[in-house]
């Protein structure tokens, strides 16, 4: 049941260019999407989020665009710089009665950011 | 900057035996979640908790799973008779608020033999 999708498990970019990693998602309950970033050994970090009344949320060099119609969301990098390099992971809350509401990951997408 | 911070890093137990992950999440989020990552598989919902009882847990989450805040700062999962498949990354996590970013911790390998 892959209600978060990403199909891209890897990405290369060279520095100072433009990362995009793209989400996909079927369910139409979900109201809230995050970006998290994870390096080998650690846990997810949080990088930047977006309600689905949005469809841009810019933070530094990280913008997430949402297209709720095409259940579309993408993380753009500007400019891409090595220390960037981990796996990215979409997730999803759905609108829930429940006070703490669970995320639905996709499976990540590796970005390599070449020197 | 606060942290979630998860012991031990690495356990290793022989199937059937009971273990404890234990959690100290950031001293003034109110919900925490239990998540994990099977090598080389999606990081999954476990189980949430607010306000000292279960939010909403995962089909995952069954009878020898729990979870318990023993006092004011941990936070444990609880699996009592482990099983091979249970073999996992396992990730405490911690927010201030349902919508707000939540802080993940660094996680316990749980290898189960």
């Amino acid at each position: 049941d892959q209600q978060v999708k990403q199909n891209s498990p890897s990405l290369s970019v060279q520095e100072g260019r433009i990362s995009i990693l793209n989400c996909d998602y079927t369910n139409s309950m979900f109201d809230y999407f995050l970006w998290y970033k994870k390096y080998p050994a650690e846990g997810p970090t949080f990088l930047i989020s977006i309600s689905s009344i949005k469809d841009k949320n810019e933070d530094g060099r990280f913008t997430v665009f949402l297209n709720k119609s095409a259940k579309h969301l993408s993380l753009h990098i500007v400019p891409s710089q090595p220390g960037d390099s981990a796996v990215y992971f979409c997730a999803a809350i759905p609108e829930s009665s429940g006070s703490a509401r669970q995320l639905t990951f996709g499976s990540g997408t590796q970005l390599t950011v070449l020197p | 900057e606060p942290e979630v911070t998860q012991t031990p890093s690495h356990q290793v137990t022989q199937m059937g035996q009971e273990v404890i992950l234990r959690c100290v999440p950031i001293s003034n989020h109110l919900y925490f979640y239990w998540y994990r990552q099977i090598l080389g598989q999606k990081v999954e919902f476990l189980v949430s908790f607010y306000n000292n009882e279960i939010s909403e847990k995962s089909e995952i989450f069954d009878d020898q799973f729990s979870v318990e805040r023993p006092d004011g700062s941990n936070f444990t999962l609880k699996i009592r008779s482990t099983k091979l498949e249970d073999s996992a990354m396992y990730f405490c996590a911690s927010s201030s608020g349902p919508y707000n970013g939540y802080t993940f911790g660094s996680g316990t390998r749980l290898t189960v033999v």
